[in-house]
């Protein structure tokens, strides 16, 4: 049973328009989101987060928007550059529920292709 | 700082053969974590120390078994590999309260023959 779900295995969008990534999760104890990058042979390195008690979360050219109702979150890229072809990956905890060490719970991942 | 390293990088295994992955972290952060992923999967998560001196069991801890050696080093061991644990192999750690993001190694690439 998966707890996050991406459900785009891949996207592609051209150079300077808009990249949405998408997220769904079923766990009403997740209260601490993120979104990681991975390029092929190299691990993930953290992107932006969002907890619970925000709706919006900006870091330059990527924002995270989160709708608790929904169980819904979001990575906006603006404006997509070349280097932001990658798998990004949406994970969770239940980090303020005293989860927080205990590891996160991560999506299949959505593979990012910018054409230029 | 290297941040989080792995060793080895690669590594092939004949089924039935043990080995231990290593890891290690210059952060002096207190939780450690060994994922593992494959193809078309996420990230799953095998065992976890949470501090030093603790480990927990993950999503999918059957089959492996883990050393937290000391605050640095956390340590996954295959004792008899199977080819269903043919994977890339993650470590990461992270700091304490405030937020919960996990620093990752660069993986080690395992194949069970």
């Amino acid at each position: 049973d998966q707890q996050v779900k991406q459900n785009s295995p891949s996207l592609s969008v051209q150079e300077g328009r808009i990249s949405i990534l998408n997220c769904d999760y079923t766990n009403s104890m997740f209260d601490y989101f993120l979104w990681y990058k991975k390029y092929p042979a190299e691990g993930p390195t953290f992107l932006i987060s969002i907890s619970s008690i925000k709706d919006k979360n900006e870091d330059g050219r990527f924002t995270v928007f989160l709708n608790k109702s929904a169980k819904h979150l979001s990575l906006h890229i603006v404006p997509s550059q070349p280097g932001d072809s990658a798998v990004y990956f949406c994970a969770a905890s239940a980090m303020y529920s005293g989860g927080g060490a205990d590891g996160l719970t991560f999506g299949k991942g959505t593979h990012l292709i910018i054409q230029p | 700082n290297a941040g989080v390293t792995q060793t080895p990088k690669f590594q092939v295994l004949k089924t039935g053969q043990s080995m231990t992955l290593q890891c290690a972290q210059d952060m002096n952060h207190n939780s450690m974590y060994w994922y593992r992923q494959d193809p078309g999967m996420g990230l799953r998560l095998i065992y976890y120390s949470a501090s030093e001196g603790t480990t927990d069991k993950g999503e999918v801890p059957n089959g492996y078994n883990v050393s937290r050696l000391n605050k640095r080093e956390f340590s996954l061991r295959l004792e008899s590999a199977a080819p269903s644990q043919t994977s890339v192999y993650f470590c990461a750690s992270s700091g304490t309260s405030g937020s919960n993001e996990q620093f990752f190694g660069p993986g080690t690439r395992l194949t069970v023959l």
